[in-house]
């Protein structure tokens, strides 16, 4: 199947600190990817849709400042959260389907366990 | 927006009995989908159904999408220890390009 690569895997940074996160689509061309959100033992939030050449989607609630979303090419989109607080400390997984638009099933990245001190 | 409800939230096993998990929404879906999270991993595509009525069989997994396609259910005959992680249903949002809205998951231990 399609190989979806997330990088870093782990991160610990300060307070006030900006982290990016990015996520390669390795064998196939991704004009959407997706960002969620899981908290330990909870389901994944979707935070973003995140398209190609063009600005991210946000869902309600997630703040589009703090939560910085680059798509430039078509396999590589980057999260960046901005001025990390305590509680964005969480588990962020980004996904693409291999076939456009939508109903495709998702391929995910490995995840990135973002912890702010 | 869509929303799929799934149960139980967490279920323990004996290895070799059988485990079940159910997702209902109010709406008709034009297609379910499952993914399996292990512990500390990310989730992995099983299936999609699409069809009403729809039963797929993956060895001692079987999947069923309902006649009306608002429900649908993960059934897992003699459960063993590699089967142990959350299972998650998942269908597409309301509009033509909103992507997949996750259940909550079941989590599934399982007891050697």
């Amino acid at each position: 199947g399609a190989v979806v690569s997330q990088h870093p895997s782990r991160v610990i940074c300060k307070s006030g600190t900006s982290v990016k996160i990015e996520c390669r689509s390795l064998d196939f061309q991704a004009t959407t990817m997706f960002w969620y959100r899981q908290f330990p033992k909870k389901s994944l939030m979707l935070m973003a849709t995140s398209n190609e050449g063009s600005k991210a989607t946000y869902e309600q609630g997630v703040e589009k400042d703090k939560f910085l979303i680059n798509h430039a090419s078509l396999t590589l989109s980057t999260l960046t959260v901005t001025s990390a607080h305590p509680e964005d400390s969480s588990f962020y997984i980004c996904s693409a389907g291999d076939r456009a638009p939508t109903n495709e099933k998702l391929f995910f990245g490995s995840g990135t366990q973002l912890s702010v001190l | 927006g869509q929303q799929v409800m799934q149960i139980p939230q967490y279920q323990h096993v004996q290895e070799g009995e059988d485990f079940t998990t159910y997702c209902n929404s109010s709406t008709t879906l034009s297609n379910i989908q499952w993914y399996k999270q292990r512990p500390g991993g990310h989730p992995v595509f099983l299936i999609q159904l699409v069809k009403s009525g729809e039963v797929k069989k993956q060895k001692r997994l079987t999947f069923q999408f309902g006649e009306a396609k608002k429900n649908s259910s993960l059934h897992i005959t003699a459960t063993q220890t590699t089967d142990v992680g959350t299972y998650f249903c998942a269908a597409p949002g309301n509009s033509g390009n909103t992507p997949l809205v996750f259940g909550k998951g079941t989590r599934l231990s399982v007891i050697a």
